[in-house]
């Protein structure tokens, strides 16, 4: 059973735009949630970060909100920029339990000139 | 730093031949993990260690992959014997300790392994 979920496979956008990525998680015990990015070729990089004590986190062009009640996350790009096109996992982790982080499928974002 | 190291980056082999992946975490880290991504199943963890000690390796797949850490800045993980199933790129990826988990993991390039 996949705990992490990221239904959307791809997003495409024009740069300027916003860029919104959705994720959706299942296990009630997830209470820190991180989004990473990765490029072809290249390992994942830590992008940003939520707690759930919060329900937004702002750094820069980028803002995560968090719904626990839905238990949702959403990661904003604003504006989105072509060097933004990359694929997006979401990450969850139960802080209480364990180091490991569950990932969702990723989200391949292509931001148009 | 130089970040997390593996190699070799792209290793093709037939199947039935053992195959070595080899890490090198960020100095100071405490926590190393070797990741599995595919198309069909993502990122998935294979098995994560704390201070050299394996801590859970739910999720390697069968008795054909196994994983050491012999000291704090060596890890291998091995597939012995190979088969087709295995290609996937391979992650290895490093962290602090935390006291509550979950901390950021930092990822290596990755291995593409392709078996033939």
């Amino acid at each position: 059973d996949q705990q992490v979920k990221q239904n959307s496979p791809s997003l495409s956008v024009q740069e300027g735009r916003i860029s919104i990525l959705n994720c959706d998680y299942t296990n009630s015990m997830f209470d820190y949630f991180l989004w990473y990015k990765k490029y072809p070729a290249e390992g994942p990089t830590f992008l940003i970060s939520i707690s759930s004590i919060k329900d937004k986190n702002e750094d820069g062009r980028f803002t995560v909100f968090l719904n626990k009640s839905a238990k949702h996350l959403s990661l904003h790009i604003v504006p989105s920029q072509p060097g933004d096109s990359a694929v997006y996992f979401c990450a969850a982790s139960d802080r209480g339990g364990s180091e490991k982080l569950v990932f969702g499928k990723g989200t391949k974002l292509t931001v148009n000139p | 730093d130089a970040g997390v190291i593996q190699s070799p980056r792209h290793e093709v082999t037939e199947m039935g031949q053992e195959v070595t992946l080899r890490c090198k975490p960020i100095s100071g880290h405490d926590y190393l993990f070797w990741y599995r991504q595919t198309m069909m199943r993502g990122l998935e963890l294979l098995i994560y260690f704390n201070n050299n000690v394996p801590i859970d390796d739910s999720g390697m797949p069968e008795d054909r992959f196994s994983a050491k850490m012999p000291n704090a800045s060596f890890s291998t993980l091995k597939i012995q014997p190979s088969e087709p199933r295995d290609s996937a790129v391979y992650f290895c990826a490093s962290s602090l300790a935390y006291s509550g988990g979950g901390e950021t993991q930092y990822f290596g390039p990755g291995t593409r392994l392709l078996v033939l």
